[in-house]
């Protein structure tokens, strides 16, 4: 049963530039949830997939936004690149079923490092 | 969410039980108490979860007060692969998302 995997593994961009991220939930999962860590930092919450709409947003601007597809994947699209962007990119699955009533303990991929130069 | 606090750090030899504390004074009825561990720039590994009764599986156990106020992961026999940083979060169920704090960075040395 393959966990929650995220591409591509490492990336580097220049600042103005835009890049895409792309997660794959676990198995059976319905919901994709997008963390942005900083070096030194815990995770922060970026938002949440659910039924391919947006339903909880974090503190990030709107150069962060979001697709989740009908088959559950999702990609964090980032516009505008700056250099505070840099950081690992994270994506945790989990299940919330029909009308939220799912156990919905998140599990988390590998993460995507970008480094923005 | 309820705010955690926990230790910035902690050692433990490795074969020892390692004790890791979370302080949660003002959660609510209706949260549970999460941990999740991440070693160095992978992403973080859910551990275990609990609302009132203590919980044990085949990583850990958490103990849980009585008031709820605070919460112990045991790692029963720490070994060095369980260097890593430890979050305690408290969250409710339904939509919630996860809030990491600073977490407590546990040494195990040989």
């Amino acid at each position: 049963d393959a966990g929650v995997t995220q591409s591509p593994t490492h990336l580097i961009k220049t600042r103005g530039q835009q890049v895409t991220l792309r997660c794959s939930p676990k198995s059976g999962h319905d919901t994709v949830s997008w963390y942005q860590q900083a070096l030194g930092q815990g995770p922060q919450f970026i938002f949440q997939y659910y039924e391919e709409e947006e339903r909880q947003r974090g503190n990030f601007p709107d150069r962060f936004s979001g697709h989740q597809f009908p088959n559950y994947s999702s990609e964090l699209n980032v516009n505008a690149l700056l250099l505070g962007d840099s950081a690992l990119y994270l994506c945790a699955s989990s299940f919330l079923g029909l009308a939220g009533k799912g156990e919905e303990t998140q599990y988390f991929g590998p993460g995507t490092r970008l480094l923005v130069l | 969410d309820a705010k955690t606090t926990q230790p910035p750090s902690m050692d433990c030899a490795e074969g020892r039980a390692a004790n890791l504390p979370c302080n949660h004074s003002t959660i609510s009825g209706n949260e549970y108490v999460y941990w999740y561990r991440q070693i160095h720039s992978q992403g973080p590994q859910y551990i275990i979860h609990g609302l009132k009764n203590n919980e044990t599986n085949e990583m850990a156990s958490l103990i849980i007060t009585e008031d709820r106020k605070s919460s112990t992961l045991i790692l029963p026999h720490a070994t060095l692969r369980d260097t890593a940083v430890y979050y305690c979060i408290a969250r409710f169920s339904g939509y919630s998302t996860l809030t990491f704090g600073k977490g407590t960075m546990l040494l195990v040395s040989p």
